[in-house]
C-alpha cells in the first residue's frame, strides 16, 4: 500500500483557506490523476497529467488548481472552496492514461472538510 | 455517453457463502475493459479483477470470477467462500473512450458477516 501515498491524510479548512494536497508515486508510472469522491456517487475524474502535462480538465471549478511539476508528484491547491467540496480526494497512478487495459493505483486518500 | 450503474447499492452475505453483485453499462465502443475494484473501509482502492471486452471466456481471480455478457451489457462479480476481509465498497468501472479514463458506478457496500 505504499506505491501511491497522499498528504495530509485529513484537512479541515475554513472557506477562505488555501491549501494543498500532494500524492506521491514510487512506480514509475507516466500518468496520475486526481479523482474526487463523494458519499453515493461516482467517482469524479478531476485532471489526468500525463508526463507531466495536463490531458484532462473535467469542467472543474477553478478555486481547483492541479500542478504536476514532474511524473512523481502531483498537488492540488485548494483555495475558496465551498461546503460542497467536502469530500474525500483520491490520487491515481498508472503506466499510460492511454492503455485502456492498465490498472489504476490509488492512493489512501485526503479526507477533507469545507466549514 | 457511457454511464456504469450499480443497482445494490448494499448487500450482506454470511462468511463462507457465495455473493454477486451486479453492473450493467452502457456505450457504443467494441474494444474496452470492464473492471472491480474494492475499497476496504479506511484502506486503499484495489483491482479485483478485469475484463477484455473481445474476450469471451470470463475472467477469473482465485475466489473472485466475472459473469461477462456483451450483448446485454453486464458485467458481475462473483465472490465465492466469502471471507470477512472482502468487506468493503466494490466498485465497477469501465474503460472505453479515445482518452483512457475510468467511468465508475456509484459501488456497492459488501457486508461479510461471521
Amino acid at each position: 500500500e505504499t506505491g501511491v501515498t497522499q498528504t495530509p491524510r485529513h484537512l479541515v479548512m475554513g472557506m477562505t483557506n488555501k491549501k494543498s494536497l500532494k500524492c506521491e508515486q514510487h512506480l514509475g508510472h507516466n500518468a496520475m490523476y486526481w479523482y474526487k469522491q463523494s458519499a453515493k456517487k461516482p467517482l469524479e475524474l478531476m485532471f489526468v497529467y500525463s508526463l507531466e502535462e495536463r490531458v484532462e480538465n473535467n469542467s472543474v471549478p477553478s478555486r481547483f488548481s492541479p500542478e504536476c511539476p514532474n511524473s512523481s508528484h502531483l498537488f492540488l491547491h485548494l483555495h475558496t472552496l465551498q461546503p460542497e467540496d467536502s469530500a474525500l480526494y483520491l490520487c491515481a497512478s498508472s503506466h499510460s492514461h492511454r492503455d485502456r487495459r492498465a490498472e489504476q493505483y490509488f492512493g489512501p486518500g485526503t479526507r477533507l472538510t469545507v466549514t | 455517453a457511457q454511464t456504469v450503474t450499480q443497482s445494490q447499492p448494499e448487500m450482506s452475505v454470511q462468511e463462507a457463502e457465495t455473493v454477486t453483485l451486479s453492473c450493467t453499462y452502457d456505450t457504443s465502443e467494441s474494444n474496452y475493459y470492464l473492471f472491480w475494484y474494492k475499497q476496504p473501509p479506511s484502506r486503499q482502492m484495489i483491482l479485483v479483477i478485469r475484463q477484455e471486452a473481445y474476450k469471451q471466456q470470463n475472467a477469473t481471480e482465485n475466489r473472485f470470477s466475472v459473469n461477462f455478457q456483451k450483448a446485454a451489457k453486464s458485467f458481475s462479480l462473483k465472490i465465492s467462500d466469502s471471507q470477512l476481509g472482502d468487506t468493503a465498497m466494490y466498485f465497477c468501472a469501465f474503460n472505453g473512450g479515445s482518452q483512457g479514463n475510468l467511468i465508475f458506478g456509484k459501488g456497492t457496500k459488501l457486508s461479510v458477516k461471521p
